[in-house]
């Protein structure tokens, strides 16, 4: 499968500040999807792009398709407690998951 | 309501027996996955099923064993042969085929530690 890069690899802000991440990888995709992972439970799908440059946001979250289609970000603004987590991300050629994004928030 | 049901929640096993992990849908989706997860590592494919009486390794298959005898059922065996099972055990469901757009439906997941 192919390579997928996330990053960072852990953030630590503070609540009310914004936060981005972003998956690259070597190869095109055809899909970008966006998940987040609450501690000791299954990952819940946020974001699912489907068109290179397309951006779609869902409440606080925004996430783009990259023109080049090898890369996607996720923007959180204004994050609260509640957005402690793990993010990941799949480009959905195959059935492959970033390392994930590790949240931490300080109220 | 649909979803992906895992069993069970948590596990515990002496070293040198084998171990079933349960993951039913009741989506209809055709597709089902399962995925390892070791504590602040990312997500690793197991085994994954596009139809019945049919599956495919994934990156880390081996001392792994699965079966789709039903379209609802993908249940993961952890066998004796795998060196470090303690980790955090994924299925997934989608509706598509692999090659499609298909958006992975997770359950909440089960974690065997092995004593």
């Amino acid at each position: 499968g192919q390579q997928l890069n996330q990053s960072p690899q852990s953030m630590f802000i503070q609540e009310g500040e914004d936060v981005s991440m972003n998956c690259t990888s070597s190869s095109i995709f055809n899909t970008w999807l966006w998940y987040k992972q609450d501690p000791g439970e299954g990952p819940v799908l946020l974001i699912a792009l489907y068109k290179a440059g397309e951006l779609t946001s869902n409440g606080r979250l925004t996430a783009q398709f990259g023109i080049t289609r090898k890369d996607s970000f996720l923007n959180i603004s204004a994050s609260i407690p509640s957005d402690v987590g793990i993010y990941f991300c799949a480009g959905w050629n195959d059935m492959r998951f970033g390392a994930g994004t590790r949240l931490t928030v300080k109220p | 309501d649909g979803g992906i049901t895992q069993s069970p929640k948590y596990l515990f096993r002496k070293e040198g027996q084998n171990v079933t992990l349960s993951c039913e849908q009741n989506l209809n989706h055709d597709a089902m996955y399962w995925y390892r997860q070791d504590p602040g590592q990312g997500l690793r494919l197991i085994y994954y099923s596009q139809i019945v009486n049919d599956f495919q390794k994934g990156d880390i298959a081996e001392g792994y064993s699965v079966s789709r005898e039903k379209k609802e059922s993908f249940p993961l065996t952890v066998t004796s042969a795998q060196k470090n099972p303690t980790a955090f055990y994924l299925c997934a469901s989608s509706i598509f085929p692999v090659s499609g757009a298909n958006v992975l439906t997770f359950g909440a997941g089960s974690r065997l530690t092995v004593l």
